[in-house]
C-alpha cells in the first residue's frame, strides 16, 4: 500500500509568521506531488504542485521536493488567518493519486 | 467556472438500503472519481473512471460499485450499505493533469 504521511496537527503560527507543513511518502518511484488547502467544511483546492527536486516558489507558497529522502514541504510565508485550513498532501502513483490525511494550520491574529 | 455536483448533501439511510450517490460536471472532463474522507485517514480512493463505461478499482472498493454511463455522470452504489460506510463522500473530476475538481461532497450517516 502506498502511503503519504503527515503530522495531524494542529500547527499554530502567529500571522505574520512562517507556516511549515512537511509530508512523507512511502515509493520512491513517485514523480508528482501535491498541496491541496481544505477550508472546514469545505471541498479541497489545488494550492501547489512539483515534480522536481529543489523548490518551487509561487507567491507566498513555497513547495520543497527531495527525492532521496522522499520528503515534501509547503512553506507559507507572511502566514494570514484566512490561511487557517487543513493542507492535504498527495502523491501520484501511476494513475492514482494518494493523498495524506492532511495538517491542520491555525494562523493566530 | 468548473462546477462538480453532487446530487444531496446528507442522506440518512438504514443498513442494509441500496445507496446511490450521484456526480455531474460540466467541464468535460476525462477523469471522475470517488472519494471517501474519514477524520484521521485522509482521502481515500474508492474507484475512479477515465471514458465512459471504463471504471477501475482505487484503494477501498469493497462494498462499493459505480457507473459512468455518460461522460459528464459518475454514479456510486452502495449495494447493501453497512454503519462502516457512514463517511463523507467526495466526487471529483480533472482534465489530462492532476488537479482535480471536487464537489461539495455528500455526507452519508447509515444507521
Amino acid at each position: 500500500q502506498k502511503e503519504v504521511e503527515q503530522n495531524s496537527g494542529p500547527l499554530s503560527v502567529p500571522e505574520g509568521a512562517i507556516a511549515s507543513l512537511n509530508c512523507t511518502y512511502s515509493d520512491r518511484g513517485s514523480q508528482s506531488f501535491f498541496w491541496y488547502r481544505q477550508y472546514s467544511g469545505k471541498s479541497p483546492e489545488l494550492i501547489m504542485f512539483i515534480y522536481s527536486n529543489g523548490d518551487k516558489e509561487d507567491g507566498r507558497f513555497t513547495a520543497q521536493l527531495n527525492k532521496a529522502s522522499q520528503y515534501v514541504s509547503l512553506l507559507i510565508r507572511d502566514s494570514q488567518p484566512s490561511d487557517s485550513a487543513t493542507y492535504l498532501c498527495a502523491s501520484q502513483y501511476g494513475n492514482k493519486l494518494v493523498f495524506g490525511a492532511g495538517t491542520i494550520l491555525r494562523v493566530k491574529s | 467556472d468548473v462546477k462538480v455536483t453532487q446530487s444531496s448533501r446528507y442522506l440518512v439511510k438504514r443498513t442494509g438500503e441500496k445507496v446511490f450517490l450521484e456526480c455531474v460536471q460540466d467541464m468535460d472532463h476525462e477523469n471522475m472519481f470517488w472519494y471517501r474522507q474519514d477524520p484521521g485517514l485522509g482521502l481515500r480512493l474508492i474507484y475512479f473512471s477515465y471514458d465512459v463505461k471504463m471504471k477501475e478499482k482505487g484503494d477501498i472498493p469493497e462494498g462499493y460499485s459505480v457507473s459512468r454511463e455518460k461522460k459528464e455522470r459518475f454514479s456510486l452504489i452502495l449495494e447493501s450499505a453497512s454503519t462502516n460506510q457512514t463517511s463523507m463522500y467526495l466526487c471529483a473530476s480533472s482534465s489530462f493533469t492532476w488537479e482535480l475538481f471536487f464537489g461539495e461532497g455528500s455526507r452519508l450517516t447509515v444507521l
